[in-house]
């Protein structure tokens, strides 16, 4: 498995403005990805952080509102811009090991005003 | 199209009955399936998993799922059941071609009475 943690474990925004949530983890790893979990809701999958190339956005999600940077196998950070009150959710980055596996940091709980 | 239902939005025990949480899929093929546990305020936690082999798989804290391909189920088992087990739990599919995408279920979210 890998340990991740994630920085800010939580914050409270005003809307309009931007946050950039850290994703750490303990060991080299070619997969991170970056998802989100409404109130309520199961996780959708915002997007694939690719080491030293531009993220890949699914569906609904594009890099001006998520941008996302991956500067190395380690590291990641995802940035939540222009908030508004529907951006109020968890954020959670995981990371694909073997056998296609996926094992995710603590979320970080976002709350826009 | 691929899809994984979990069709208890909420299901309540007490402490000490078995549980057994519901999971179908819909896949092409075989998928690689997983369940998942959050507890309050926490990340997911990797229960277990299944690729191929033995059917029955057996997970930490005494979990346990059985992958029924004439069903297309995947359901997760505990023969008696902690007041600690009170968390949400996903179900996710997991495509078997190398893009780690996973498909969850809506989750369900058990209760424990003392």
């Amino acid at each position: 498995s890998a340990v991740i943690s994630q920085k800010p474990s939580r914050d409270i925004c005003q809307r309009g403005t931007s946050l950039t949530i850290q994703c750490q983890v303990d060991s080299q790893v070619t997969m991170m990805f970056w998802y989100r979990q409404q109130p309520g809701q199961s996780l959708t999958l915002i997007a694939t952080a690719n080491q030293g190339s531009e993220a890949t956005y699914e569906s609904g999600f594009v890099i001006d509102k998520f941008p996302i940077s991956r500067p190395n196998l380690t590291f990641s950070t995802l940035t939540v811009s222009n908030m508004s009150p529907e951006d109020s959710s968890i954020y959670l980055c995981s990371v694909g090991v073997r056998q296609e596996t996926q094992y995710f940091g603590p979320g970080t709980r976002l709350l826009v005003l | 199209a691929q899809s994984v239902t979990q069709p208890d939005i909420h299901i309540t025990v007490s402490e000490g009955a078995s549980l057994e949480l519901r999971c179908n899929y819909s896949y092409g093929a075989t998928p690689y399936l997983f369940w998942y546990v959050q507890s309050p305020g926490q990340g997911l936690q990797l229960l277990l998993k299944y690729f191929s082999g033995d059917t029955l798989v057996q997970g930490i804290k005494g979990f346990e799922a059985e992958f029924k391909r004439s069903q297309s189920s995947f359901n997760l088992r505990k023969p008696s059941v902690h007041w600690s087990d009170a968390a949400e739990y996903f179900c996710a599919v997991g495509a078997t071609s190398g893009t780690y995408k996973y498909i969850f279920g809506t989750g369900t979210r058990l209760k424990v009475l003392a």
